[in-house]
């Protein structure tokens, strides 16, 4: 049954501390989305990847976050310093694309700052 | 720009009542919907989509949803509830000619015993 995978599932971590989360997406997916889910917006695209290329970043804050697909197996979204406000549910789901474009979602990173 | 409105953020029903969960979009161009189911401590996996053809749309778990292009509406119905179907609800639209997925705010659907 092929999945997304998310790690890690939960991170504590110190304001002001990198932190990094990966995504294996499905094998043969080419669109590759990180997502924030936080109680009072819901849930926010931050970046997107066609054949691992990022086509839309906007919804990311650049001077801290950036978002990578070193190669089609591994997507990572990194952090940098980290903050409080930034706690959330970071997620990251897969897809085709093109006309069938439902996404696949991993069970998500929960991140704390303290 | 897209946008989807989920008129509520709350639904209680009783166990084997029907449910109707609301969703409006706004978009200039053509459009495909989803809806997606949450459970606890999960991520979203897809109960239903319209592509194209006919405005009423079965999914999974005995969910369907009916697009009306006059009332840009897609709302969710079941005819009778369960406890498992206990969740959060995220109407999504998605323009023609793109990838993106724009996601509502979610409708949290209690049911009572």
């Amino acid at each position: 049954d092929a999945r997304v995978t998310q790690t890690p599932r939960h991170k504590v971590t110190e304001m002001g501390q990198e932190v990094t989360m990966r995504c294996q997406p499905i094998l043969g997916h080419n669109t590759v989305f990180w997502y924030r889910q936080t109680m009072m917006q819901g849930l926010e695209l931050l970046a997107y990847f066609r054949n691992r290329a990022p086509l839309d970043d906007s919804g990311m804050p650049k001077d801290r976050f950036s978002a990578e697909m070193p190669d089609a197996t591994l997507a990572t979204l990194k952090i940098q310093p980290s903050e409080p406000r930034d706690s959330a549910v970071y997620f990251c789901a897969s897809g085709l694309g093109g006309q069938g474009r439902i996404q696949y979602f991993g069970a998500g990173t929960r991140l704390s700052v303290l | 720009a897209q946008s989807v409105t989920q008129l509520d953020s709350q639904v209680p029903v009783f166990e084997e009542a029907p449910v109707e969960l609301r969703c409006n979009y706004s978009s200039s161009v053509s459009v495909y919907l989803f809806w997606y189911v949450q459970y606890p401590n999960q991520g979203l996996q897809l109960l239903l989509k319209y592509l194209s053809g006919s405005t009423l749309v079965k999914g999974i778990n005995g969910f369907e949803a009916e697009f009306n292009k006059s009332q840009t509406s897609f709302h969710l119905r079941k005819p009778s509830v369960h406890i498992s179907d206990t969740a959060e609800y995220f109407c999504a639209v998605s323009e023609s000619r793109d990838d993106k997925i724009i996601f509502g705010k979610g409708t949290r659907l209690h049911i009572l015993p």
